[in-house]
């Protein structure tokens, strides 16, 4: 059973700097899980944020940032802003035609 | 511009099955794959059941397979998800997702459809 994890929450400053990691429970992350990151606001629909581990969707702003960070993915995001604060979640391709999603982050600015 | 309307979604009892749509629109629907993501009340998200690519290939969560089958209509421009001997454990608002050309990632979202498993 593969576990993809992320930390519950986390709490940044106002123009601030995070680092929100997705990891595997057994092994290392690695571009060949093609991550890849999404944001959700309560009874939103996700949206996406960045995938293929570094690339910006249309439209993301470049304080958004995807990297591998030795064995996990991460999501940086610089001068964080009020509406930054929302759900993060990531995903890895398995292979196959399979994905599997992390827990998602609660991410509070503050 | 890529629309995702999916509908089908309601309430069911236990052991019932409902049968989820997704209209897309804006384009080439045959040329990507297409996948099912749910997320249960005050849960996250949950990859549930896709076409990995525009081919034939699909696959689906373990948790569902057996009970729900992903198909297309590329006539239609809609993809669907059968689900049958539903369970509590299913109840979620069930997105459709249109990946990515070329990389495996999700790309634009639907606004879900709910699914209410009770008795």
């Amino acid at each position: 059973q593969t576990v993809v994890t992320q930390e519950p929450s986390f709490s940044v400053s106002p123009g601030g700097t995070v680092t929100l990691t997705c990891g595997l429970s057994s092994g290392s992350v690695s571009t060949n899980h093609y991550p890849s990151w999404y944001h959700q606001t309560p009874g939103q629909a996700p949206r996406t944020l960045i995938y293929n581990t570094d690339t910006r969707s249309s439209g993301v702003p470049d304080r958004f940032s995807g990297s591998i960070l030795g064995n996990k993915a991460a999501l940086t995001i610089t001068g964080a802003q009020a509406d930054d604060e929302c759900d993060y979640y990531c995903v890895l391709y398995m292979g196959s035609g399979i994905w599997v999603f992390g827990g998602g982050t609660k991410l509070t600015v503050l | 511009e890529v629309q995702l309307l999916e509908s089908g979604g309601g309430w069911v009892q236990p052991g019932g099955s409902l049968r989820l749509s997704c209209a897309a629109s804006g384009f080439t629907f045959s040329d990507y794959g297409m996948s099912w993501v749910r997320q249960g009340p005050g849960k996250g998200l949950e990859w549930v059941s896709g076409f990995k690519d525009s081919g034939g290939t699909t696959n689906n969560l373990d948790s569902v397979k057996g009970r729900f089958t992903i198909s297309r209509d590329t006539s239609k421009n809609t993809l669907y998800l059968q689900m049958n001997s539903l369970r509590a454990e299913d109840t979620a608002v069930y997105y459709c997702a249109k990946h990515r050309g070329g990389v495996y990632a999700f790309g634009y979202w639907g606004q879900g459809t709910l699914v209410t498993v009770s008795s």
